[in-house]
C-alpha cells in the first residue's frame, strides 16, 4: 500500500538555526513528492515538489527538500529558520504518473521556531 | 489566495442532518478534489472529479456524495451526520496537464452537535 510517514509530530528549533522536517514514503514506481504548509485556520499552501532531475529541490520561502531514492526519503530543510515558519508541514506523494492529483498525505509535523 | 473558494467557512448542525459544502476551483482548473481533515485521521482523500466526471474515489462514506457541475464548481453532500463527521473539509483544484500540485481552499469547518 502507498503511504507517507512523517516520524516526528513536532520539531522545535531556535530562530536562525537550520531546520529539517523528515518524510519517508512507500509507493510503487516513480513518485511525485510534495511539501505543503498549513498555517492556523488556513488551507494548505504548496511549497515545493520533486518530479525528476536534481535531487535538491528549491521552493517557496527559502525552503528546499532533498530526494533520496535509496532511503525513500524527501526531507524538508531550511538553512535559517524564522519564527514565521512556525506552522504545520505536510509531506505528500502522488503515485507514478503523478498528475492524477489524489495525493496521499502524511500526518503532518508541527514546526515551532522560538526567538 | 489560492483562487479556490469554499463556502460556508463554518457550519454547525445536529446529528442526523444533511449539509452541502460548495467549492469553486481556480479559473481554468478542471479537476476538483475533496479532502477531510480531522485530528485523529489527518488528511483523507475523499473524491476527485475531472470536468464533471468522477475520476477517483478515496475513503468516502456512503452517506457522503459529491458532484461537479458544468460550470466546474463542486458540491459535497454529507447526510445522516454523526458526531465523528465533525472535521475540516477542504476542496482543492489542479491545472490540466499540471505538475500534480493541488491548490487548496480555506476549508469548511463542520461541527456536528
Amino acid at each position: 500500500a502507498q503511504s507517507v510517514a512523517q516520524p516526528e509530530d513536532q520539531v522545535n528549533v531556535a530562530e536562525g538555526n537550520p531546520l529539517t522536517v523528515k518524510c519517508t514514503y512507500s509507493v510503487s514506481g516513480n513518485p511525485y513528492l510534495f511539501w505543503y504548509v498549513q498555517y492556523p485556520n488556513r488551507g494548505l499552501q504548496f511549497l515545493l515538489k520533486y518530479i525528476t532531475g536534481d535531487n535538491l529541490v528549491k521552493g517557496s520561502y527559502g525552503f528546499e527538500a532533498e530526494f533520496n531514492k535509496s532511503q525513500t526519503s524527501f526531507h524538508l530543510k531550511k538553512p535559517s529558520a524564522l519564527v514565521s515558519d512556525s506552522a504545520l508541514y505536510f509531506c505528500a506523494v502522488s503515485p507514478e504518473g503523478g498528475s492524477q492529483g489524489n495525493l496521499i498525505f502524511g500526518k503532518g509535523t508541527k514546526l515551532s521556531v522560538k526567538p | 489566495d489560492s483562487g479556490v473558494t469554499q463556502t460556508p467557512k463554518h457550519l454547525i448542525t445536529a446529528t442526523g442532518q444533511r449539509v452541502t459544502l460548495r467549492c469553486s476551483p481556480r479559473s481554468g482548473d478542471l479537476s476538483v478534489y475533496w479532502y477531510q481533515q480531522s485530528l485523529d485521521q489527518g488528511l483523507q482523500f475523499l473524491i476527485q472529479y475531472y470536468n464533471g466526471e468522477e475520476r477517483a474515489k478515496g475513503n468516502i462514506l456512503e452517506r457522503f456524495s459529491a458532484q461537479q457541475f458544468p460550470d466546474l464548481h463542486s458540491e459535497l453532500n454529507l447526510s445522516s451526520l454523526e458526531l465523528g463527521d465533525s472535521a475540516l473539509y477542504f476542496c482543492a483544484s489542479s491545472a490540466p496537464g499540471g505538475g500534480g500540485e493541488l491548490f487548496f481552499g480555506e476549508g469548511s469547518r463542520l461541527t456536528v452537535l
